[in-house]
């Protein structure tokens, strides 16, 4: 089974800035990777998918990089509706594990 | 407009069975692999099994094998979680959601809460 490393759990920022998440998967993945979005009380959102590639009607401040075993999601400008938690996710092979998730939070 | 609502969820006894549905609308149900999620209350997203376009292929979480089983019936667009000899940890809202490009999951359906326990 391939294990999920994501980092880091909790993040405080303030509006303007720019952050980054990460994720570390244990064996290779290529870029069968993606990137979501959790609200309180709401369905996860697909923010990024195939590592890189931007979903449609994702806002351009949110981008994806990396292939193999690690990956980045990054938020430039970061705006009062991306206070939320995100999560990892490896499709390449089952069982097709999520991380443990990133509380992004208001400074 | 894709769209993809569950149903099924409540509460339940430890060592009862429940078995969940998600309709779907608005895509070629028949063409897509399916896969339910779950999330137990203030936790990490979990996946729990998937299933092919033609059933041929079905994968489980090891925390369910054995106890749960995925199926589908594509000519109501539909699919289903059968849950049996459910325990404590099993109480989580459980979200189905289609298999798209590179495997990524979108859409999600709302979610429904199953709650085990006396």
């Amino acid at each position: 089974d391939i294990q999920m490393t994501q980092s880091p759990s909790s993040l405080s920022a303030s509006v303007g800035d720019r952050v980054t998440i990460t994720c570390r998967t244990s064996q290779s993945i290529s870029d069968y990777f993606n990137w979501y979005q959790q609200k309180p009380g709401t369905a996860p959102k697909l923010l990024i998918y195939a590592a890189s590639s931007l979903q449609s009607g994702v806002p351009s401040r949110f981008s994806g990089s990396g292939s193999g075993t690690d990956f980045t999601l990054t938020i430039s400008g970061l705006q009062p509706e991306d206070f939320a938690s995100y999560y990892c996710h490896q499709s390449y092979s089952a069982p097709y594990s999520f991380g443990q998730g990133t509380k992004l939070e208001i400074k | 407009e894709v769209q993809l609502v569950e149903s099924g969820g409540g509460l339940v006894q430890p060592g009862g069975s429940l078995r969940l549905s998600c309709a779907a609308s608005g895509f070629t149900f028949s063409s897509y692999t399916m896969n339910w999620v779950r999330q137990a209350p203030g936790k990490g997203l979990e996946w729990v099994s998937s299933i092919s376009s033609g059933s041929q292929t079905i994968y489980y979480a090891d925390s369910v094998k054995g106890r749960f089983t995925i199926s589908r019936d594509n000519t109501k667009n539909s699919l289903y979680l059968q849950m049996n000899s459910l325990r404590d940890e099993d109480t989580a809202v459980y979200y189905c959601a289609r298999r798209g490009f590179s495997g990524c999951l979108d859409p999600w359906g709302q979610g429904t809460l199953v709650t085990v326990g006396s």
